[in-house]
């Protein structure tokens, strides 16, 4: 069966940093594009950072360019976010998603909540 | 690449049919998915391609359209796909951009 775990997340105060994983199992890990998604409390989803199958392409969400570093094991079928600089809109439930062909989000993990707030 | 679903609430009855709409607002050809949402749960691929069933979905969920207009439709609906549904363009990326959502409840 395959499945994403996140972790990592928790409150933190603004400024702050965290950092996010993503246990896979149940295919080739090494093969798939990885991202990270996020959808705040009662709103819509959106797309945060994307990396290539071995590290070569990183991509990200202009609201968290120069403040979020995602990276990747392949060795140990994991996907991290590394998170600093956080701010109060950063507050949202966290999720990894596989990118079947580069392109549609199947599956998802079950989503980590992240808090920023004094 | 904005992407506009309407409308934000539809009430349909069990066994009823339910029509949703997305719009580009630029042209992407078929490459756009539609997701379900239900609450506390993580989405779920649904179709992509524009009109492709994901693995697993049935039947009655059936996807069309290209360019800039498409439509997700449900027929005779069930009580499990009462839900949040959403749509998302792939065609340029980055970045990877989704519609506000339909919210489909019962009537």
């Amino acid at each position: 069966e395959v499945q994403l775990v996140e972790s990592g997340g928790g409150l933190v105060k603004p400024g702050g940093s965290l950092r996010l994983s993503c246990a896979a199992s149940g295919f080739t890990f090494s093969d798939f594009s990885l991202n990270w998604l996020r959808q705040a409390s009662g709103k819509g989803l959106e797309w945060v950072s994307s990396i290539s199958s071995s590290s070569t392409y990183i991509h990200y969400a202009d609201s968290v360019r120069g403040r979020f570093t995602i990276s990747r094991d392949n060795a140990r079928n994991s996907l991290f976010l590394q998170m600093s600089a956080l701010r109060a809109e950063d507050t949202a439930v966290y999720y990894c998603a596989v990118a079947v062909a580069g392109n549609r989000f199947d599956p998802w993990g079950q989503g980590t909540l992240v808090t920023v707030s004094s | 690449i904005v992407m506009t679903q309407s409308p934000a609430t539809l009430s349909v009855s069990p066994g009823g049919r339910a029509t949703l709409s997305c719009r580009a607002s630029q042209f992407i050809h078929s490459n756009l998915a539609w997701y379900q949402q239900k609450p506390g749960q993580a989405p779920r691929l649904l179709i992509y391609g524009a009109s492709s069933r994901a693995t697993g979905i049935p039947v009655r969920f059936s996807g069309s359209g290209s360019g800039t207009e498409f439509t997700l439709t449900i027929s005779s609906l069930q009580s499990e796909d009462f839900a949040v549904y959403y749509c998302q363009q792939y065609h340029n990326w980055p970045p990877y951009t989704f519609g506000q959502g339909t919210k489909l409840e019962i009537k």
